[in-house]
């Protein structure tokens, strides 16, 4: 059982170029997140996604894009990275509202995105 | 909006003894849930204790529990017998019941805690 995963572990870009952050998990859970972890900032919600095929904003959505294909997977897209996305990515998951032991979110190890 | 307050940026511990962090939070809501997460230097995001609002019982987890206060909105965590693997960035969370059940976290800054042998 892998819990939650996040591909790739660190990644740098240039301005302008764009990518897209993979995160699985393996525990059968509805919702997922993503937050980003900026210096004396905490955490932040981008989007998340209460199931397959839903995408929500969250707190901080603006220059991202989600996808939710898959149960199992969620996906983060930068279409045109700026150095203001500089940051560590986190990817969670946790079970919906009527799957039984439903309040922990389950993090992944993180994606550190270096933005030049 | 819900908003989640770690007046501590950074707190020191000897090895040993006690510690606690404080949080407070700001909400409308009657139904909610509070978490302590900590974030040791390999970033990993680890949960330490979580708290249903509606139990007035304080949550416990072997050496860490929380003083929960409701009326106050207030949510401490307390380390006893500090180990040197307990340093690490600890955040407080936040998160409603919401209609649709699990609703997002809601994060503070964290506080730095240093334990010192």
């Amino acid at each position: 059982n892998a819990g939650v995963t996040q591909t790739p572990k660190f990644r740098v870009l240039k301005t302008g170029q764009s990518m897209t952050l993979l995160c699985a998990q393996d525990m059968n859970h509805e919702y997922m997140y993503w937050y980003r972890q900026d210096p004396g900032m905490g955490l932040r919600l981008i989007h998340y996604s209460v199931g397959e095929g839903t995408t929500a904003k969250g707190e901080v959505p603006d220059g991202y894009n989600v996808s939710r294909l898959k149960k199992q997977n969620f996906l983060l897209g930068l279409e045109s990275a700026a150095p203001s996305q500089t940051s560590v990515y986190f990817c969670a998951s946790s079970y919906g509202k009527d799957e039984g032991y439903q309040e922990t979110q389950y993090f992944g190890p993180g994606t550190r995105l270096l933005v030049l | 909006a819900q908003t989640v307050t770690q007046s501590q940026p950074e707190m020191s511990v000897q090895e040993a003894e006690t510690v606690t962090l404080s949080c407070t939070y700001d909400t409308s809501e009657s139904d909610y849930y509070l978490f302590w997460y900590k974030q040791p230097p390999s970033r990993q995001m680890i949960l330490v204790i979580r708290q249903e609002a509606y139990k007035q019982q304080n949550a416990t987890e072997n050496r860490f529990s929380v003083n929960f206060q409701k009326a106050a909105k207030s949510f401490s965590l307390k380390i006893s017998d500090s180990q040197l693997g307990d340093a690490a960035m600890y955040f407080c969370a936040y998160r409603t019941e919401g209609f649709s059940g699990n609703t997002p976290l809601v994060f503070g800054k964290g506080t730095r805690l240093s334990v010192i042998a």
